[in-house]
């Protein structure tokens, strides 16, 4: 399977404890993302890489939360003193930017759905 | 700021017939693009079509295609010959100005396709 990968698929924590989440990109793709989506909802962008570089930061992520891409491969997002808001399914994407193309289609990974209690 | 509307919450269609979901976008910007997903209940995000704005025609993507209407602001997507594999959620999505590569999603519209 050559498509975007994440893990773990559901997470159960307790209000106050930290989660990572781990993101596998399609091997060639430069670009990673992360999302959240709420029930209901549209996805809701949280940040973005290009290589190891992260590039912007939505204002949706505050300090509890950091993303690192440290090699420009795989990337992980950890949620620190997590809180019962966090509840959501937070998705992954990546592309592979190229110069003169009209668009870089972003490919989804399955997602990692986070539970609160 | 860029905005997504998608006014349909839920839409029933019988099999075999074509469907309209609507999406209308807000921005600034004179260089964009939009974008639908289909989002069945697995979860994942599937790429369905693409409209750049300088785009002169309005794409096709097989059973797909994307009513284009730059002045109104809408982009809204047909699907033809409707099949029961099409019942899922389905996202607009719009990237442009400063970041060109951040896309905005609309809030969905859940399509169900009766037999």
């Amino acid at each position: 399977d050559t498509g975007v990968s994440q893990d773990p698929r559901h997470k159960i924590t307790k209000r106050g404890q930290n989660v990572t989440f781990r993101c596998d990109p399609i091997s060639e793709h430069n670009r990673l993302y992360w999302y959240r989506q709420t029930l209901g909802q549209g996805p809701e962008f949280l940040t973005y890489f290009q290589n190891e570089a992260q590039l912007e930061k939505s204002r949706l992520l505050s300090d509890r939360f950091s993303a690192e891409r440290p090699k420009g491969s795989f990337s992980t997002l950890e949620i620190q003193r997590t809180e019962q808001g966090d509840s959501a399914m937070y998705l992954c994407a990546s592309s592979l930017r190229s110069t003169g193309a009209s668009y870089n289609e972003q490919f989804f990974g399955p997602g990692t759905r986070l539970t609160v209690l | 700021a860029q905005k997504i509307t998608q006014t349909q919450p839920g839409m029933f269609v019988q099999e075999k017939e074509a469907v309209t979901l609507d999406c209308t976008y807000d921005t600034s910007d004179q260089s964009y693009g939009l974008f639908w997903y289909k989002q069945p209940s697995s979860g994942e995000m599937i790429f369905l079509i693409y409209q750049g704005s300088y785009d002169e025609q309005n794409a096709t993507e097989g059973r797909y295609s994307l009513n284009f209407q730059k002045a109104r602001k809408s982009a809204n997507l047909v699907i033809s010959a409707s099949q029961l594999g099409d019942s899922a959620m389905y996202f607009c999505a719009m990237r442009g100005g400063t970041s060109y590569d951040k896309v905005i999603f609309g809030p969905g519209t859940s399509l169900s396709v009766i037999p």
